[in-house]
């Protein structure tokens, strides 16, 4: 299974856009690229996923490279409801679904 | 619609005692997972449901760790003679299909256990 590799924290100002990159350079063509955020006290969120192309949709966009090694999740315009763990995970070559979770970004939005 | 469910949200037991932990996915999900998360630790994955039947058991920590699925809905965590290190969130995950593609997992809040 490919390992997904993030910073672990970022700060970003309130109403401006939310960059977070991952890095998957072993992923295989077939696996997804999912995000899900973990907002304190509460079970994860799913957000995003792709395959190849860009995705959008009423929570964000999902950007990934050509040649797949690495994706950027854009929170438009970032709210302080959106502090959370933000993690960026591949399917992987298991055909149950399982995530495996590494440590995520935590994402901190300042007034 | 309603959500995962998971009950309790907080369990305090006793080292040593049994603990059980239940789920209810959302109806119509037919693969059913359980994590937990540790004080300061990621997610970990435990074990995964297709139905009633589990393909996948390789997070169970250990044989004090089991788990089933009846009517292809509820499901039930049970740790026995628990440890002080079995103190975590335990969370539970369903999905329409239990695939590596497009399987989009919907997450309890969670069961918060306490092992004194």
């Amino acid at each position: 299974d490919a390992k997904t590799t993030q910073p672990p924290s970022m700060d970003c100002a309130e109403g401006r856009a939310a960059n977070l990159p991952c890095n998957h350079s072993t992923i295989s063509g077939n696996e997804y690229v999912y995000w899900y955020r973990q907002i304190h006290s509460q079970g994860p969120q799913y957000i995003i996923h792709g395959l190849k192309n860009n995705e959008t949709n009423e929570m964000a966009s999902l950007i990934i490279t050509e040649d797949r090694k690495s994706s950027t999740l854009i929170l438009p315009h970032a709210t302080l409801r959106d502090t959370a763990v933000y993690y960026c995970i591949s399917s992987g070559s298991s055909n149950t679904g399982k995530l495996i979770f590494g440590q995520g970004t935590t994402l901190q939005v300042k007034p | 619609g309603a959500g995962v469910s998971q009950s309790p949200s907080n369990k305090v037991t006793e080292k040593g005692k049994d603990v059980e932990l239940r789920c209810d996915p959302i109806s119509g999900h037919t693969a059913l997972y359980w994590y937990r998360q540790s004080l300061g630790q990621g997610l970990e994955f435990l074990i995964y449901f297709q139905g009633n039947s589990a393909p996948d058991k390789s997070g169970l920590p250990s044989d004090r760790f089991s788990a089933e699925r009846t009517g292809g809905s509820v499901s039930t965590l049970t740790i026995q003679r628990t440890q002080q290190e079995d103190s975590a969130v335990y969370l539970c995950a369903s999905s329409l299909v239990g695939t590596a593609g497009k399987n989009i997992q919907y997450f309890g809040a969670g069961t918060r256990l306490s092992v004194l």
